[in-house]
């Protein structure tokens, strides 16, 4: 298994541009978490969803933010418009929430820069 | 009392000694406490998970001790090697088919040569 993918790796874009993130979780997962990290905030959830529906999406900061997973395969993170704050590493993870204690898979990172 | 705090933020251990990160939770109805490991530039990974049910769990060069009355946990890892250089996060989490994991802040580990 190739493991959790997340596309691009790296973004650098400019304030007030839209950025989507993209990830594909392992094959027969039905879990999927956003994390954000920073090195002032820490490892942060901002959503998780089972079986493509969201779950939780408190840690979502604002309404800029948005997150879809319109099948078992693909989720997105977006952000529109995008601002300097946001830069941060943005991390996918996902796991098989059989109802055992679940381990969860974490992906690369896409390391976003908003200038 | 979803948080889980973490200690030292930072810490500088010799090769071969001890490593010792701690961590204590409010929540008594986490069940799940794993560690994961993040080396720089890859996402972290699970390193090793205790239940309440027992006081300790070993696996290898790594150690993690659990006192429930406490509600504190922590990990040890002996033989600290140049390798082990990372950051460290622990975690709780509840018995769920989605349950989210609570990650405590990190802790930043540079074993020196």
């Amino acid at each position: 298994d190739a493991g959790v993918i997340q596309s691009p790796r790296h973004e650098v874009t400019e304030m007030g541009q839209e950025v989507t993130l993209r990830c594909k979780p392992i094959s027969g997962h039905n879990s999927l978490f956003w994390y954000r990290q920073t090195m002032m905030r820490g490892l942060e959830l901002l959503i998780y969803f089972n079986n493509n529906v969201p779950i939780d999406d408190s840690g979502m900061p604002e309404d800029r933010f948005s997150a879809k997973m319109p099948n078992a395969s693909f989720s997105t993170l977006k952000i529109q418009p995008s601002e300097p704050r946001d830069s941060a590493v943005y991390f996918c993870a996902s796991s098989f929430g059989g109802g055992q204690y679940n381990e969860q898979f974490f992906g690369p990172g896409t390391r976003l820069t908003v200038l | 009392q979803q948080q889980v705090k973490q200690s030292p933020q930072s810490l500088i251990v010799q090769k071969g000694g001890i490593s010792i990160i701690n961590c204590a939770y409010e929540n008594t109805a986490f069940d799940y406490f794993p560690w994961y490991q993040q080396f720089p530039g890859k996402g972290p990974a699970l390193l090793i998970a205790i239940r309440p049910d027992v006081s300790e769990k070993k696996e290898g060069r790594f150690t993690i001790s659990f006192n429930k009355s406490a509600k504190q946990f922590s990990l040890h890892i002996m033989d600290s090697q140049p390798g082990d250089s990372a950051t460290y996060f622990c975690a709780a989490s509840r018995y769920s088919s989605a349950s989210k994991i609570i990650f405590g802040s990190g802790t930043r580990l540079s074993i020196r040569p």
